[in-house]
C-alpha cells in the first residue's frame, strides 16, 4: 500500500509555463484535494474531488485546474505559472464513508516559479 | 479565515506531557475537532479527532470542554521526534473532510 504518492519531488518553471502535478491514491478513496502551503503558513485548500467525474473549487482556486478521470488520479494543472505560485502543494484523499475520515497527505511536491 | 486559535509556538521538557490548546468559540454542534502535525516539511498527519467525549489512542488523548469551545492536545510523554506544527481543525464531517480549513498552528519544540 503505497498511499498517497505525489510527482515530481521538486519542479523549478519559468514565468508562463504550464505543468501538471500528479496526485495518486491506492486506498479506493473517494475524496481526494490539493492545498498548497506558503511559507510560514498553514495549508490552504485550492480544489477538490468527491469522486471521478466531480470536482469543485476551494479557497485559492485561482491559475489552478483539476480533473478527475478515476478514483486512484487527481492531476493539478498550473496553466500559466506565476511567482506567486511558488508554494509547496500537497495531495490528500480520504474515505467517505463512517469511520475516522482522517485525510492522508502525500509528501508534497516543492515548485519555485521565476 | 480559520475557525480556530492556537499559540504560535510552545515548548516541552523531553519526558513531560505537552498539552497543546485550541480554542474553537464558534464551533457548531455537528463539528467534529481534529489534531494533525507537520514534522519538518512532510505532508500533515492525522493525530485524533472528537466530538464531545473525550478521545485518546496511541499517540495523544484528547480532551475538549464541556462548552466545546476549546480543546486540549495531549502528548503524554514527549519526545524529541515530537518536535513539530500541530494543527486544530474544526470540521462538518457532512460537508465533508475533504475541506479543512487550517490556521498557522502550534510550533512545538521538545527540549533534551
Amino acid at each position: 500500500n503505497a498511499g498517497v504518492t505525489q510527482t515530481p519531488k521538486f519542479q523549478v518553471l519559468k514565468t508562463g509555463q504550464s505543468m501538471t502535478l500528479q496526485c495518486a491514491q491506492d486506498m479506493n478513496h473517494e475524496y481526494m484535494s490539493w492545498y498548497r502551503q506558503d511559507p510560514g503558513m498553514g495549508l490552504r485548500l485550492i480544489h477538490y474531488s468527491v469522486g471521478a467525474g466531480i470536482t469543485d473549487q476551494g479557497e485559492v482556486p485561482n491559475g489552478y485546474n483539476v480533473s478527475r478521470s478515476t478514483t486512484e488520479d487527481f492531476p493539478l494543472r498550473l496553466l500559466s505559472a506565476a511567482p506567486s505560485q511558488t508554494s509547496v502543494y500537497f495531495c490528500a484523499s480520504s474515505y467517505s464513508g463512517r469511520g475516522k475520515n482522517e485525510q492522508f497527505f502525500g509528501p508534497g511536491t516543492r515548485l519555485t516559479v521565476l | 479565515d480559520a475557525k480556530t486559535t492556537q499559540p504560535p509556538s510552545m515548548d516541552c521538557a523531553e519526558g513531560r506531557a505537552a498539552n497543546l490548546p485550541c480554542n474553537h468559540s464558534t464551533i457548531s454542534g455537528n463539528e467534529y475537532v481534529y489534531w494533525y502535525r507537520q514534522i519538518h516539511s512532510q505532508g500533515p498527519q492525522y493525530i485524533i479527532h472528537g466530538l464531545k467525549n473525550n478521545e485518546t489512542n496511541e499517540m495523544a488523548s484528547l480532551i475538549i470542554t464541556e462548552d466545546r469551545k476549546s480543546s486540549t492536545l495531549i502528548l503524554p510523554h514527549a519526545t524529541l521526534r515530537d518536535t513539530a506544527v500541530y494543527y486544530c481543525i474544526v470540521n462538518d464531517r457532512a460537508s465533508g473532510t475533504y475541506k479543512y480549513i487550517f490556521g498557522t498552528g502550534t510550533r512545538l519544540k521538545v527540549l533534551a
